[in-house]
């Protein structure tokens, strides 16, 4: 079973930037899709993008172009999502979670397991 | 772009009820569909997906139907545990969720 823990909270100036990892483990997982997923407090679910690190190109949010970078290492099976030119409306809890992937190994694109999530605020 | 409308946005509901949560796309989307449950400082956790398909482990008291533009997720005796903000996730393109419906104690 497939478990994903983030890095812990973070505390960041407007402008600067924030890096948040995922490591996988307990099985595979440079074949399926890794996605970010963001919830500001008291707010709902923002799907950011998206990895697979097998083949290294990520998607990403139209609304996040330019400001995300979407990365992973098959080495270490951790996969990271770092935000630039942070602003105080991306104080939210940061979460990755991985496409469902069924017995015989076809993945679809609902997201299960999730990681615990990473709390960043952003703040002067 | 794939707008999802969930409604209501809050339910007051008493253990026992049926309780029917709805999710409707601007456009279809086929049974690509998921629906979520959070509770408070918790990640998500997947219940349906594809419309109808319950997730291992999930009460059979949970079901999903719909595909095309509407959707429904429907709890058919409300239990304790239940008491939560549910999510539903189109995947016919970028995912996208609805806006949340939160179930609450009456």
């Amino acid at each position: 079973q497939v478990q994903l823990v983030q890095s812990g909270a973070e505390v960041k100036k407007p402008g600067s930037s924030v890096r948040v990892s995922c490591k996988a483990s307990g099985g595979p997982f440079s074949s399926y899709a890794l996605n970010w997923v963001r919830q500001a407090p008291g707010q709902g679910l923002e799907w950011m993008g998206a990895i697979i690190p097998i083949f290294g190109i990520a998607n990403h949010a139209q609304k996040f172009k330019g400001r995300v970078n979407i990365t992973a290492d098959k080495s270490t099976t951790t996969a990271y999502m770092e935000l630039s030119s942070l602003r105080s409306e991306d104080t939210a809890v940061y979460y990755c979670a991985r496409d469902f992937v069924r017995v015989g190994g076809t993945s679809f694109p609902w997201f299960d397991p999730w990681g615990q999530g990473t709390p960043v605020t952003v703040s002067s | 772009d794939i707008q999802m409308t969930q409604s209501p946005s809050s339910v007051s509901a008493s253990v026992g009820d049926r309780v029917t949560i709805t999710c409707r796309a601007s456009q279809g989307i086929s049974s690509w569909l998921a629906w979520y449950q959070q509770k408070p400082g918790k990640a998500p956790k997947l219940l349906i997906y594809a419309a109808s398909s319950l997730q291992s482990g999930v009460p059979s008291r949970f079901s999903g139907s719909g595909s095309g533009t509407d959707f429904t997720l429907t709890i058919s005796s409300l239990q304790p545990e239940d008491f939560a903000t549910y999510y539903c996730q189109q995947a016919n393109s970028f995912p996208l969720f609805g806006g949340g419906t939160k179930v609450e104690i009456k």
